[in-house]
């Protein structure tokens, strides 16, 4: 079974600048996440979707971040403008359901802001 | 209180070692709970679910204490690829279906 996919892994930008972070969940995983983990901290949610819905966006800053998912499947999440502080690995995870069973991460993206 | 709060750590025991740490929360009506496992610069991967009395798998125990809320997590005969941070995962107070991330608790199993 193919796992939860992200792209890119990797991305460097300066502060002011605009990216973008794609995620493909596990087929059938109604429910997606998307997590910001700071180093040494825990994963933190920005937003969930139940298929295309938004369920839970409160931790979201919503000035500059946004996220999607049009057709229920795949995700994307933009920062505009990126500041210093966004540096953080963003986690793309799904599940079955939202009832708190298992959550399957991808491998996250690195963002480095300078 | 904090909806759930870990040791951070680092755990630094011998390999063979029995090791536990907890996690408190302060969900009183939480009803299923989670220790996840994350390696360094690696996503988090379930390691064990938690409900009613707890669980156990091989070398892990996961109990679940009601009445002090909190639940822990124990490694019999530690090994070396069990060092990791350990994630506990609480429901949260705002929302049903949502769960809350712990920051971790680093171990380390030194030879």
């Amino acid at each position: 079974e193919a796992g939860v996919a992200q792209s890119p892994r990797y991305k460097i930008i300066e502060k002011r600048q605009s990216v973008a972070f794609w995620c493909n969940p596990i087929s059938g995983h109604a429910t997606l996440y998307w997590y910001q983990q700071i180093l040494g901290q825990g994963p933190k949610l920005l937003i969930q979707f139940q298929n295309n819905g938004v369920v839970d966006d409160s931790q979201l800053p919503k000035d500059r971040f946004s996220a999607e998912r049009l057709k229920g499947v795949d995700s994307t999440l933009k920062i505009q403008p990126a500041k210093l502080e966004d540096s953080a690995v963003y986690l793309c995870a799904s599940s079955l359901d939202p009832t708190g069973s298992e959550q399957f991460f991808g491998p996250g993206t690195r963002l480095t802001v300078l | 209180r904090k909806e759930v709060e870990q040791d951070p750590g680092p755990f630094n025991v011998p390999e063979g070692a029995t090791v536990a740490f907890n996690c408190t929360y302060s969900n009183s009506a939480s009803q299923s709970f989670f220790w996840y496992r994350q390696d360094c610069r690696k996503e988090p991967k379930l390691l064990m679910s938690v409900y009613s009395s707890g669980n156990e798998d091989g070398r892990f125990t996961a109990q679940l204490n009601r009445a002090s809320q909190y639940i822990s997590l124990l490694i019999r005969d530690s090994k070396l690829s069990d060092s990791a941070t350990y994630l506990c995962v609480v429901p949260s107070y705002s929302s049903a279906s949502k769960i809350i991330f712990g920051s971790g608790t680093r171990l380390s199993i030194r030879p």
